[in-house]
This record gives structure tokens, C-alpha cells and sequence, in this order.
């Protein structure tokens, strides 16, 4: 099955903006508009905070947005905050109508 | 928002079966399909099973293709996982949620641990 790839880690300090990339295929990041994105923190349950490549749900801060170029979905959070320090993923839509997380990204404020 | 707690995890032998639960409060499940994920210890989510909201499809991840079964009672509530032939990688938290594409609503997670 598809495997989507994130970078394993990135940092930034408080107040900067950060870019957290998913690279797939046409075969699901690519091909489809059902990309999400989740917010973990150590011990707790995954958060949706993207659904649909770039729909926010209610509730969710307006720092955090989405967008897709091609086969690569691009989280990006602004104004970082300490509390933005977590594990994210993304999950795609696959075209062996599966779905399918990316390896998940260590986000650190410095 | 509604909320969804998992039950029936534990310490299980290789080659073992277990039967995982779902059940939700202030939530309807029948409106949503339902997906089953797990996070092995230290690592990174994996998408499990997803079950159609009438159950007309189901859909699961090669790994545990004719190993386990998503079911779901629309009039309990509910959603299972029955895990058989249970081998040393299926040690995970096993987290239900709400939808498939997009996960709304998950529950706490319940830790199922393969080991003799």
C-alpha cells in the first residue's frame, strides 16, 4: 500500500511561521482533495485540524492552513506558539480506496 | 461534541484473538462511516479498518486482511474490532474515530499488547 512521506522533524522559534511538507503520489496526495491533518500531543489522541486539503474545522486556530501543489500536501503554522510543539500527521485518500498517514512530523519550538 | 471510549484491550498471546469496542455517547454514530487506527509504541499512526455507515463497505489495510473484522451496531451505538491470528506487530493503542477521510472525533485509546 502507498506509503507518504514527512519530514521527521522541523523547528522554529515562537512567532515564526513553519511549513510541514506530505509528499505522495497521484495515487493519493496527488489524485484526490481528501487530505487531513492531525495535531498530537505525547499521550493524548490525535486532533483534526485540516480536513480537505485546506478546510479548517470549528475550533481550530486560523494560524494553521493547508494547501496541495501537485502530489505534496503543506501544512503550515504561523505565529508558532509553544503549545504548537507536537507530532504532525497527514493521512490521505487512496486510489485502493484505503487511506493512508504519512510518517508524522516532530514539531519543536525552540 | 459527542465523545467515543474503547474498551477491550489487554496482554494477549501470539496466534491469540481479542475483541476491541467502541461505544459513543452524544454522538450518532449511524451518520458517520467509522475507522479504526492504531500507533505503535514510539511510532506514527496507521490507518486500520473503516466501515461504510451502513456497512455496505469495509475496507482494511493489507496487514490485517483476513485477521480482523470491523463491525458495527447502529442500533448499540457501537463499533468492534474483532483481532484474530494476533502477532507481535499488531502491539499498538488502538484509537476508534468518527469519518474516514477526515477524522473528527476519537476516542482515548485502548492498548493491546501481543506477547507470551
Amino acid at each position: 500500500q502507498s506509503a507518504v512521506t514527512q519530514p521527521a522533524s522541523v523547528s522554529g522559534s515562537p512567532g515564526q511561521s513553519i511549513t510541514i511538507s506530505c509528499t505522495g503520489t497521484s495515487n493519493d496526495v496527488g489524485g484526490y482533495k481528501y487530505v487531513s491533518w492531525y495535531q498530537q500531543h505525547p499521550g493524548k489522541a490525535p486532533k483534526l485540524i485540516i480536513s480537505e486539503v485546506s478546510d479548517r474545522p470549528s475550533g481550530v486556530s486560523s494560524r494553521f492552513s493547508g494547501s496541495k501543489s501537485g502530489n505534496t500536501a503543506s501544512l503550515t503554522i504561523s505565529g508558532l506558539q509553544a503549545d504548537d510543539e507536537a507530532d504532525y500527521y497527514c493521512s490521505s485518500f487512496t486510489s485502493s480506496t484505503t487511506w493512508v498517514f504519512g510518517g508524522g512530523t516532530k514539531l519543536t519550538v525552540l | 461534541e459527542g465523545q467515543l471510549v474503547e474498551s477491550g484491550g489487554g496482554l494477549v498471546q501470539p496466534g491469540g484473538s481479542l475483541r476491541l469496542s467502541c461505544a459513543a455517547s452524544g454522538l450518532t454514530l449511524s451518520r458517520h462511516w467509522l475507522t479504526w487506527v492504531r500507533q505503535a509504541p514510539g511510532k506514527g499512526l496507521e490507518w486500520v479498518a473503516s466501515i461504510k455507515q451502513d456497512g455496505s463497505e469495509i475496507y482494511y489495510v493489507d496487514s490485517v486482511k483476513g485477521r480482523f473484522t470491523i463491525s458495527r451496531d447502529n442500533v448499540d451505538n457501537s463499533l468492534s474490532l474483532q483481532m484474530n491470528s494476533l502477532r507481535g506487530d499488531d502491539t499498538a493503542v488502538y484509537y476508534c474515530a468518527t469519518g474516514a477521510s477526515s477524522l473528527s472525533v476519537w476516542g482515548q485509546g485502548t492498548t493491546v499488547t501481543v506477547s507470551s
